[in-house]
């Protein structure tokens, strides 16, 4: 089976800190994501990439940043988190056209 | 714009009676829907998918089937079990992006003795 794998899987920060959350996946998928999961609004998404470089913008991008590094490595990165941030974020990856998505165990972070 | 739409946010039910979670969507073309499933402390897994019109599909003894008519891909099981708790999300997928899926708001089932 597909593998996604994030770290870390929990985070605690505090308001105006730095976060970095890591994505891997080993599937030799060209698309990545980076969706938000909060009650009442199911998971919505960040950023996306299909590649090593690129990025695209999804629904919820404010006071995100991604990167794509490799195809394995996608990074979310909140440079000032705030408490509204806090949520459970989860990574995932897909191949070609209208097939699976295949989703990491998620990050929960925590911003006071 | 595209998006999915679930009118449940909660539903609970006794051990073997039939379920129906609701699914409508929004979009300019043909889409691909697809739902999933996500049980306590894990990670959403794909139950079903489909893009072919008044098709029913079928999964783990989960069927839904996609109606264009009335942009609908309502979620249904006969009989559902103690192992059926779990949130659902439908998704889209729609042929003007298809790389990226769009969630619903999601459905929590619970499932009592």
């Amino acid at each position: 089976e597909a593998a996604v794998t994030q770290s870390p899987r929990n985070k605690v920060t505090v308001t105006g800190g730095n976060v970095t959350l890591s994505c891997r996946q080993t599937n030799s998928h060209n698309y990545m994501y980076w969706y938000r999961q909060d009650t009442g609004h199911g998971l919505r998404l960040i950023h996306y990439s299909y590649g090593a470089g690129n990025l695209q913008i999804g629904d919820v991008p404010d006071g995100y940043k991604a990167t794509r590094t490799t195809q394995e490595d996608f990074f979310l990165l909140l440079e000032l988190a705030s408490p509204s941030q806090t949520s459970l974020y989860f990574c995932a990856s897909r191949g070609q056209g209208y097939t699976e998505v295949f989703f990491g165990k998620g990050t929960r972070l925590t911003v006071v | 714009g595209d998006s999915v739409t679930q009118t449940e946010g909660l539903v609970t039910l006794t051990k073997g009676l039939p379920v129906m979670l609701n699914c409508t969507y929004q979009t300019t073309y043909s889409p691909f829907l697809f739902w999933y499933v996500q049980h306590l402390n894990e990670a959403p897994k794909l139950l079903l998918k489909s893009s072919t019109d008044n098709k029913r599909t079928e999964h783990q003894g989960f069927y839904a089937t996609l109606h264009k008519s009335s942009s609908s891909f309502h979620l249904q099981k006969s009989s559902v079990q103690l192992s059926d708790s779990a949130l659902y999300f439908c998704a889209l997928s729609p042929m003007s992006n298809y790389n990226v899926l769009y969630f619903g708001s999601g459905t929590k089932l619970t499932v009592e003795p």
